[in-house]
């Protein structure tokens, strides 16, 4: 079964502003993961958040999880053309904490 | 480098025709994951190892079939392919101590039914 839920689905801006991704889960949850997948490619790992965390930085990324709300949330500042590319939130199945259940994603197209 | 590789990176075969993936890492991560990913949609698990100890999901249907032979390799096999399994078939590896890891990816097999 899907447990998180990307929003938007589409998402398009110009190159040099701030994209937000947003992912909503249904259960509770001891990490949230998101990665990246540029066309046609595999899925790059971005950033882990564990369920005590608040907030995490990697770079231009920056990760937040709202526990209470079970949402979590994806930055991307300055965006580059090269930041083009579909977005995963990755939530644990109920079938093992270690496996994760993939959202449908956000495209991002970041326009030059 | 340590990586996943894909082999082929694009495959056709004939409906009804066995095909078979592979998948190697580099990484000795003791999970193999296998998934199912159709345009625009989430990739969908089909079954992994835990070291050799095989899972498979409750809806991965009985055409596709796996392999572990060691630690290195894992195989998908397809039986008997059919239109609606024209996918992208991704190969995933992680270590896991049961907290949740990030899991490294394959660039992907892109399987053509024809």
């Amino acid at each position: 079964s899907q447990q998180g839920e990307e929003d938007p689905q589409a998402l398009s801006i110009q190159e040099g502003e701030n994209a937000t991704m947003n992912c909503s889960y249904k259960t509770s949850i001891n990490n949230l993961q998101w990665y990246r997948q540029n066309s046609g490619r595999g899925l790059v790992h971005l950033i882990l958040i564990r369920s005590n965390e608040r907030e995490k930085h990697s770079g231009r990324l920056r990760v937040t999880l709202d526990t209470s709300k079970k949402s979590s949330s994806l930055l991307i500042t300055a965006s580059r053309a090269a930041d083009t590319a579909s977005y995963f939130c990755a939530t644990p199945s109920s079938g093992g904490s270690y496996i994760p259940t993939f959202g449908r994603g956000t495209s991002l197209i970041v326009h030059p | 480098d340590a990586m996943v590789i894909q082999n082929p990176r694009y495959q056709v075969t004939q409906f009804g025709k066995p095909v078979t993936l592979s998948c190697s890492q580099t990484l000795n991560h003791n999970v193999m994951y296998w998934y199912q990913q159709k345009s625009s949609q989430a990739p969908k698990l089909l079954f992994h190892y835990y070291d050799k100890d095989f899972n498979n999901e409750a809806d991965t249907p009985d055409n596709f079939q796996s392999r572990r032979p060691n630690t290195s390799f894992c195989f998908l096999d397809i039986r008997s392919p059919g239109l609606g399994d024209a996918a992208m078939y991704l190969c995933a590896t992680s270590r896991e101590s049961g907290l949740g890891n990030e899991q490294f990816f394959g660039p992907g097999t892109r399987l053509t039914v024809l």
